[in-house]
């Protein structure tokens, strides 16, 4: 099992440029998370998806939306990034309480 | 407003010694704490958890201490081992996955 896996690794892009982060997992776990990770910060709820088909806001949604494409999948899009996007995005699933993370994208925005 | 916090950025230990590391919440609405341990560079790792329905819970060198009353969360590593440097975040949950809550983590160092 690779658990929770997130694409890319890395990622510049300049302001107003669009980008979709790609996360999967093979656990068959129906919820799944995105976050982000600034310095000195928690983690951050971005978007979650208690199960396939729906999706919710979390503490800080704006300038992103969501894609659950199926029971594995779940994307990030940035459709006009901004500097203050600039962070570690980290996708997460869960069957019940426990969540389980993949390694994260690097993201740079100029 | 913080409903979480973990009061120490980093904190220092020796060998061998005990860890302990603390996250004081606000909320009652929480009813599912968990620790993560997190290497730069690589995703948090699931650690331990406990629900509101116990005040302790152990698996081999930790032992998470919930304390209900006093809205108080720890994590005790003991003995402390080099590879246990690392940042260390409670994650609490309740009411859904509008209740997730994050610390900001402390930054645990051990000393040979």
């Amino acid at each position: 099992n690779a658990g929770v896996t997130q694409t890319p690794k890395f990622q510049v892009l300049k302001t107003g440029q669009s980008m979709t982060l790609q996360c999967a997992q093979d656990m068959n776990h129906n919820s799944m998370y995105w976050y982000r990770q600034d310095p000195g910060m928690g983690l951050r709820l971005i978007y979650y998806s208690a199960s396939e088909g729906t999706t919710d806001k979390g503490e800080v949604p704006n300038g992103y939306n969501v894609s659950r494409l199926n029971k594995r999948e779940f994307s990030l899009r940035l459709e006009s990034a901004a500097p203050s996007q600039t962070s570690v995005y980290f996708c997460a699933s869960s069957l019940v309480g426990t969540q389980y993370f993949g390694p994260g994208t690097r993201l740079t925005v100029l | 407003d913080q409903q979480v916090k973990q009061n120490s950025p980093s904190l220092s230990v020796q060998e061998g010694r005990i860890s302990i590391l603390n996250c004081d919440y606000t909320n009652s609405m929480f009813d599912y704490f968990l620790w993560y341990k997190k290497y730069p560079a690589e995703g948090p790792t699931f650690l331990i958890s406990i629900s509101s329905i116990k005040d302790k819970n152990e698996d081999g060198r930790f032992t998470v201490f919930l304390n209900k009353s006093a809205k108080h969360l720890s994590l005790h590593i003991v003995p402390s081992q080099p590879g246990d440097s690392a940042v260390y975040f409670c994650l609490l949950t309740g009411g859904g996955a509008d209740g997730l809550t994050f610390g900001k983590g402390t930054h645990l160092i051990i000393q040979p």
